[in-house]
């Protein structure tokens, strides 16, 4: 069974200071990690995923398979960044298979 | 391009009633998933469907149904409403075929079984 796991529900910060939103997986094969994010007032959008290794927004996420992780960081937070963040996990990429949610982290940047 | 839309925002419902729910893929998709999401929790998958056809299937009990037409809308049904089906239900389309699975989102609906 695939499973995620985001150990922290609330997370406050203050601009300027680093970022990491954790999440850990549990899956028996190759899968696809995922970063979602809602804005307040506004729908779930993908933030970035694990095989582009691309930097959206300032935020990164490297997949660590031998810690089954997919930490979501930023150096310098923003207060636009303040929003409800999601990793989720797919099965087969081309199968078009579910996506899998962990419960969520709610971040509030501090001015 | 035209994005995920979902309707209607927002439906009251009595427990044991049926409800049906709509979906409008974004265009060029043709693959639709539907996920509720309870307060507070993330979203949870309730199946997919592609070609018209039931292509998977979360934990969800067979009251809960769906179909896809051939311009790759959606509906899903829910029968013998709970009050534990009070959710935002969300639906997310994609183009399934592509090297990622990436999947797009509409703004929900939000129901309210009382």
């Amino acid at each position: 069974a695939q499973r995620v796991t985001q150990p922290e529900k609330l997370l406050s910060v203050f601009k300027g200071a680093p970022v990491e939103l954790k999440c850990n997986y549990s899956y028996s094969g190759s899968p696809e990690l995922f970063w979602y994010v809602q804005y307040s007032r506004q729908r779930l959008q993908l933030l970035l995923r694990h095989i582009s290794r691309e930097s959206i927004k300032g935020f990164t996420a490297d997949l660590n398979k031998g810690e089954t992780s997919f930490h979501l960081k930023k150096p310098f937070a923003q207060e636009e960044d303040s929003a409800m963040y999601y990793c989720a996990l797919s099965g087969p990429t081309t199968s078009g298979s579910r996506l899998t949610f962990g419960e969520g982290t709610q971040l509030t940047v501090n001015p | 391009e035209t994005g995920v839309t979902q309707s209607p925002t927002h439906l009251i419902k009595t427990r044991g009633q049926q409800v049906t729910l709509r979906c409008s893929s974004q265009s060029g998709h043709n693959t639709v998933s539907w996920y509720q999401q309870a307060l507070g929790q993330g979203p949870q998958f309730i199946f997919q469907y592609y070609r018209e056809e039931e292509n998977g299937r979360g934990n969800f009990p067979p009251r809960f149904s769906g179909l896809q037409f051939p311009n790759y809308s959606s509906e899903l049904n829910v029968n013998a409403l709970e009050l534990d089906d009070s959710a935002l239900y969300l639906c997310a389309s994609s183009l399934r075929g592509r090297s990622y699975n990436e999947q797009f989102f509409g703004p929900g609906t939000r129901l309210t079984v009382l």
